[in-house]
């Protein structure tokens, strides 16, 4: 079975620029979670989605958006980009919904913002 | 709110050493607790969790037991590889919203030949 997919790997964008990230859970699996990971922060969480229903939110900004489709892939959504935008954005997708189910983790898309 | 908090790193062991990474955490209600690994350029891969109090999590070689009392969940491992040389991640869940996880500072291992 394949993993969580997430695309691009990398990406370099420009400050006041806007970026879109991919992810595609594992088959089946119909809840997807986003998370940044820089140095100073950790890791932060962004959003869930369930069934293309944002069901929690972090606090971020508004300038990060998300969606879900309804083959559960997601898009996370970065509009007016900053220096500290820059970061590791993990998706992550669950099987079950349940307290008792793991993530799943992708790679990764790094960001750098310039 | 939740918060979770791992013991300063980095951690730095010979082969064969004993490991044991500190985690204790704050939620509200009863959290499913997880510990996760991170190898450089990779996401995150669950090492092992426990979902309620004295349950014990256990894989490849690693374990956490899930101690109410003291709210901890501290990992150990008998005698590390120089392969489990890693970044390792503390983390709850807690309340119905299932793709939310509070996850610990991390903690960097290296453990040398």
């Amino acid at each position: 079975k394949a993993g969580v997919t997430q695309t691009p790997r990398y990406l370099i964008k420009t400050r006041g620029q806007q970026v879109t990230l991919s992810c595609s859970p594992i088959s089946g699996h119909r809840s997807v979670s986003w998370y940044q990971q820089t140095p100073g922060q950790g890791l932060q969480f962004l959003f869930e989605y369930f069934s293309e229903t944002q069901r929690n939110k972090g606090n971020f900004p508004g300038r990060f958006s998300g969606r879900q489709f309804s083959n559960s892939r997601s898009e996370m959504n970065v509009s007016t980009l900053e220096l500290g935008d820059s970061a590791l954005y993990l998706c992550a997708s669950s099987p079950e919904d349940s307290p008792n189910s793991p993530l799943h983790f992708g790679n990764g898309t790094r960001l750098t913002v310039t | 709110g939740n918060s979770v908090t791992q013991m300063e790193g980095p951690v730095t062991l010979s082969e064969e050493a004993f490991l044991t990474i500190n985690c204790t955490y704050t939620a509200t209600g009863y959290p499913s607790l997880f510990w996760y690994v991170q190898y450089p350029g990779e996401g995150l891969q669950l090492l092992l969790k426990a979902t309620k109090a004295d349950d014990k999590g256990s894989n490849k070689g690693f374990e956490a037991t899930y101690r109410k009392e003291t709210t901890s969940f501290h990992l150990e491992k008998g005698s590390v590889q120089v392969s489990d040389s890693a970044v390792y991640f503390c983390a709850l869940r807690s309340g119905t919203s299932y793709g939310k996880l509070t996850f610990g500072q991390g903690t960097i291992l290296t453990v040398h030949p």
